[in-house]
């Protein structure tokens, strides 16, 4: 029953590093979304891919890439991370966006 | 720009009493409506979903939708302290591409 799983769960990167976020699911669904949380911001949606083999920007994509590998896995990367990507950053899935998410547990993001 | 407006709060209610949580839409289109509670430090979770005009209810929560307004409410009958976190009302965009905004959230707080 894992659902949404995302690695790592926490990191701390220094200015100008690279990284990449990992997500996977096991629900079988068709989309698959990147957002960020920051306090007082609320979830903004950084990337989505609504299909495999399909990915789309969001509110807020700059400083980020993202790749579709397959049906279950969608990755995000930081090529040069910045204080600004500070952040909590969730993936989440769904069958269609018209039935809700699933959110996988979170990474806790820290560039100094 | 598509926006979701909440009151972020804290709305305190006592133990028992029924809490009230309100959002509001910009996107007259919009067709699909969620609510997701979030504890502190964790992932949102769904909880209701709604997608015609009145009431739907699922034990404790009742879901409001009322369109030609663009409101959407959540009540919490008989609340618990486990009931304490905060509540993010999410609108999918009426654009098709399976996209959802998010508000910014209620934090509630029930005193036992």
């Amino acid at each position: 029953n894992a659902g949404v799983t995302q690695t790592p769960k926490f990191q701390v990167l220094k200015t100008g590093q690279s990284m990449t976020l990992q997500c996977a699911q096991d629900m079988n669904h068709n989309s698959m979304y990147w957002y960020r949380q920051d306090p007082g911001m609320g979830l903004r949606l950084i990337y989505y891919s609504a299909s495999e083999g399909t990915t789309d920007k969001g509110e807020v994509p700059n400083g980020y890439n993202v790749s579709r590998l397959n049906k279950r896995e969608f990755s995000l990367r930081l090529e040069s991370a910045a204080p600004s990507q500070t952040s909590v950053y969730f993936c989440a899935s769904s069958e269609t966006g018209e039935r809700g998410y699933t959110f996988g547990s979170g990474t806790r993001l820290t560039v100094v | 720009q598509k926006e979701v407006e909440q009151n972020s709060g804290p709305l305190s209610v006592p133990e028992g009493a029924i809490a009230s949580l309100n959002c509001t839409y910009s996107d007259r289109g919009s067709q699909s409506f969620f609510w997701y509670r979030q504890y502190s430090g964790k992932s949102p979770e769904l909880i209701m979903s709604i997608y015609s005009n009145g009431d739907k209810e699922d034990g404790r929560f009742t879901a409001q939708l009322n369109k030609a307004s663009q409101y959407v409410s959540l009540l919490i009958r008989d609340s618990q302290p486990s009931d304490s976190a905060t509540y993010l009302c999410a609108v999918a965009d009426s654009g098709g591409y399976q996209k959802v905004t998010f508000g910014t959230g209620t934090k509630l707080q029930v005193i036992p």
